[in-house]
């Protein structure tokens, strides 16, 4: 398996645009989690799905924020309208059974809003 | 909600020297994960465990679930060991959360 795939790697938008960040989960992995890394505030979760149901959007800052998962092997976060606090690097990881299992991590990608 | 306290923060070690790393907590747990993130930014999952002590290759983690406290150990560091290590804890079936991260430099 080529493992968590997401994207884009990086991506630069304007404040007030639309962004989707992508993930693809390991192939067989019920549960799939959305994090976000910044300087100031390190790794955070912002939501998990089980069997593509999402369980925990507590993290999610804002209503800005929707994730969505309408299959087993595939994720979107979307942020609308960006803005340029929403700047950091949003990690997907995946794994057999929620977090009792070995977590697999995405690339990241890395958000700049200007 | 549970606090995950790392330290050192910063640790800069000789090449073979044996290093450790500490993750403390506030909360009993069901599992804990130590992750290693690279320069590049990548984050590689190293050890879950949720008792006693796991051993891969040059790396060791142990947990001590009535101290609410585990260990990192790296035996003969080596430069490309050279990371930030951080440790999450997960409680009942939630999401992780993580420690701030110990940056960590082996010079050769």
């Amino acid at each position: 398996d080529a493992g968590v795939i997401q994207s884009p790697r990086h991506e630069v938008t304007e404040m007030g645009q639309e962004v989707t960040l992508r993930c693809k989960p390991i192939s067989g992995h019920n549960s799939l989690f959305w994090y976000r890394q910044t300087m100031m505030r390190g790794l955070e979760l912002l939501i998990y799905f089980n069997n593509n149901v999402p369980i925990d959007d507590s993290g999610m800052p804002e209503d800005r924020f929707s994730a969505k998962m309408p299959n087993a092997s595939f994720s979107t976060l979307k942020i609308q309208p960006s803005e340029p606090r929403d700047s950091a690097v949003y990690f997907c990881a995946s794994s057999l059974v929620l977090m009792n299992t070995e977590a697999f991590f995405g690339q990241g990608t890395r958000l700049t809003v200007v | 909600k549970n606090e995950v306290e790392q330290s050192p923060q910063n640790l800069t070690a000789q090449e073979g020297e044996f290093i450790t790393i500490n993750c403390s907590y506030s909360v009993g747990i069901s599992a804990l994960h130590w992750l290693q993130q690279h320069p590049g930014g990548g984050i590689v999952s190293l050890f879950m465990l949720s008792s006693g002590k796991k051993k891969h290759g040059r790396l060791i983690a142990t947990i001590n679930i009535q101290e609410k406290h585990s260990s990192l150990h790296i035996t003969a560091s080596h430069p490309r060991d050279s990371a930030v290590y951080i440790c999450a804890v997960l409680v009942g079936a939630d999401g992780l959360t993580f420690g701030k991260g110990t940056h960590l430099i082996i010079q050769p």
